[in-house]
């Protein structure tokens, strides 16, 4: 079955610790997206990338980093420097970046910083 | 900020047609209107997509009006697997092509 994988479903961590999330994909889809989601909100950027080894920072980039070096795979990272990381956080992949190009996203990981 | 406006919340008896609204006054030519649907602490669910003309399949259907300045959402026999919040997103051809989400309908089928 082709999709986008998240894991892991639930993450904690505490205060100060970086924390890397992971998202892998195999529909061979060139762009990957980065979202966060807090309670009764929609889902804001943090970053996406249109092709391997490229990625452009969205509207929430701070206290977060990527790296995009194989096409299925664009993990984010949360360092200690976000101010508020507790969010739902979820992945998406579109098979290019243009207008047309329907987001198919992961199931998403719930992470919890004590 | 989210280019879409949307009831907060609708309900719809099963059974029936829930038909969702969205006004997007402010939308440009170049802009196509998505639908997602989010079922509690799931990634969104792609829906349909259109950009002028009235689009159809098998889940949906997407009635965009002549002036584009608003569509609706059909869901033409609402189940209990329905129930979940429902985004209209608008989004460009070009630039970061990214979607900009609102707060989204809250749509709850009632048995």
């Amino acid at each position: 079955d082709g999709g986008i994988t998240q894991s892991p479903k639930y993450l904690f961590r505490k205060e100060g610790q970086n924390v890397t999330l992971s998202c892998e994909q195999n529909l061979n889809h060139d762009a990957m997206y980065w979202y966060r989601q807090d309670p009764g909100q929609g889902l804001r950027l943090i970053y996406y990338s249109q092709i391997v080894n490229d990625f452009q920072k969205g509207d929430i980039a701070e206290g977060y980093s990527v790296s995009r070096e194989k096409k299925e795979s664009f993990p984010l990272t949360v360092t200690s420097a976000q101010k508020n990381p507790t969010a739902f956080y979820l992945c998406a992949s579109s098979i290019g970046a243009s207008g047309g190009a329907s987001q198919y996203f992961g199931p998403g990981t719930r992470l919890t910083v004590l | 900020d989210a280019k879409t406006t949307q009831p907060p919340s609708m309900d719809c008896a099963e059974g029936r047609a829930a038909n969702l609204p969205c006004n997007h006054s402010t939308i440009s030519g170049n802009e196509y209107v998505y639908w997602y649907r989010q079922i509690h602490s799931q990634g969104p669910q792609y829906i349909i997509h259109g950009l002028k003309n009235n689009e159809t399949n098998e889940m949906a259907s997407l009635i965009i009006t002549e002036d584009r300045k608003s569509s609706t959402l059909i869901l033409p026999h609402a189940t209990l697997r329905d129930t979940a919040v429902y985004y209209c997103i608008v989004r460009s051809t070009s630039g970061t092509y990214k979607y900009i989400f609102g707060t989204g309908t809250r749509l709850k089928v009632l048995a």
